[in-house]
């Protein structure tokens, strides 16, 4: 079955270190998105992806960067960690605009 | 630009109650998708419906209905004789066809449902 992988589920770093959170799927899809999931704020966009090559922007980029060389992988790199970045991740796919995402199992990142 | 507004963001029922869980959405575009997932206290998000723009028809599956209404904007949720299996969050999401916001999806901030035995 088709599936869409994160990793690491659980991340404890320290603040300005570099962090880099994996996201890979099978299910070959275009559409590839990161989200960060915070009490209060549901899910707001980090990045997202319509094909290899293509990146954009969300609603809360800072600090946040992806690159899509393929169409399974999306990491996700926080370039110097901040305490605002504890959070948890997810990680989504989708065939096209019309259907529903599929997400990864999320990530927990803590930043001390 | 495209909005999800779920008013609710706690309730809290004793099991086999019925409870409706309100969205609320704002687009410009004639064509777009709306979606529920849930997500229970295991953490992850489990998709529940999609529905498209040009097919209010409601839905039913199980205990679980869904009332589409164009004319209020409204997608909203009922889960009928409720069972604490239910108790999670639930997500509302809007996708556009055409604009430049097309193939991301907005969504709401979330309702938290409790379902006490």
């Amino acid at each position: 079955d088709a599936e869409i992988t994160q990793s690491p589920r659980h991340k404890i770093t320290e603040t300005g270190r570099q962090v880099t959170l994996a996201c890979h799927q099978t299910w070959n899809h275009n559409n590839m998105f990161w989200y960060r999931q915070d009490l209060g704020h549901g899910l707001r966009l980090i990045h997202y992806s319509y094909g290899v090559q293509d990146t954009n922007k969300g609603e809360v980029s800072d600090g946040y960067s992806v690159s899509r060389s393929n169409t399974e992988d999306l990491p996700l790199t926080l370039e110097s960690a901040a305490s605002s970045q504890t959070s948890v991740y997810f990680c989504a796919s989708s065939e096209d605009r019309s259907q529903p995402q599929h997400f990864g199992d999320g990530t927990r990142l803590s930043i001390l | 630009a495209q909005k999800v507004t779920q008013a609710q963001t706690e309730i809290s029922v004793v099991e086999k109650e019925d409870v409706t869980l309100d969205c609320v959405y704002e687009t410009r575009d004639t064509t777009y998708y709306l979606f529920w997932y849930k997500q229970p206290p295991s953490g992850e998000l489990v998709f529940l419906i999609r529905r498209n723009s040009f097919d209010e028809q409601n839905e039913i599956s199980g205990r679980y209905s869904w009332n589409f209404q164009k004319s209020t904007s409204s997608f909203n949720f009922t889960i009928t004789a409720s069972q604490v299996v239910d108790s999670a969050v639930y997500f509302c999401a809007l996708s556009e066809a055409f604009s430049t916001n097309a193939g991301k999806s907005t969504f709401g901030d979330g309702t938290t449902l409790t379902v006490k035995p």
